[in-house]
């Protein structure tokens, strides 16, 4: 089992909708969460950043966690091509070797279809 | 804030040269960095971690004598592939480690695309 799961997709969704991205992680002590967005030939950059159970809003992306199932979360509202990327889940535990050192799920690709 | 550069952006060079990458952290100290390889549509990998003063941690089945990295100062940590052949081209991409231990966030720079001749 991988450290940190996502659903590789890809995942289509049409403009206006809400596009919502799953990532599951093994280790029960990770305390820090992050989603990336990487667009095609680029590097990541940080969408979102979550530490407590619940919910996270920035603008029309809402990061969802949920320690108890291990699981992490990112919507996005009003979609649009311009989201179109893929998105990495990273998962970062104060009890690593190196504190701070995340780690990366495989990411999930969305097309958002005008 | 939390920039993170890196240079040069894309590189080509001939096979048994050795390519040095640089990565800085332009307006924030960093204590760690983080180097990963991307080949096309395939995930990050990690390939090390660069600490500050102290020998870079390598992830298994890097070779720490063909990826030689150093951290001299709290914004500058360099990658150098030594004797590159085709097979070492590809997308690289440095990471600064931004905050305390409770939050732990990573900033990437634009990445380097390297080709080997």
């Amino acid at each position: 089992q991988k450290e940190v799961e996502q659903n590789s997709g890809p995942l289509s969704v049409p403009e206006g909708a809400i596009a919502s991205l799953n990532c599951t992680y093994s280790d029960r002590g990770s305390q820090s969460f992050f989603w990336y967005r990487q667009y095609s030939g680029k590097s990541p950059e940080l969408i979102m950043s979550i530490y407590s159970n619940g919910d996270k809003e920035d603008g029309r992306f809402t990061a969802q966690l949920n320690k108890a199932s291990q699981y992490v979360s990112l919507l996005i509202r009003d979609s649009q091509p311009s989201d179109s990327a893929t998105y990495l889940c990273a998962v970062a535990s104060s009890a690593n070797t190196n504190a701070g050192k995340s780690t990366f799920g495989d990411g999930t690709t969305l097309t958002v279809k005008p | 804030g939390a920039v993170v550069s890196q240079h040069p952006s894309r590189v080509i060079c001939k096979s048994g040269t050795s390519v040095k990458i640089e990565c800085r952290s332009l307006d924030f100290q960093a204590t760690t960095m983080f180097w990963y390889r991307q080949f096309p549509k395939q995930s990050l990998m990690l390939m090390a971690t660069s600490n500050e003063g102290s020998k870079a941690t390598y992830e298994q089945g890097v070779e720490k004598d063909k990826f030689l990295i150093n951290h001299a100062s709290l914004t500058l940590s360099t990658l150098t592939v030594t004797s590159a052949h085709p097979e070492d081209s590809s997308f690289y991409i440095c990471s600064a480690e931004l905050g305390t231990a409770r939050t732990d966030t990573q900033y990437f720079g634009p990445g380097t695309r390297l080709t080997v001749l």
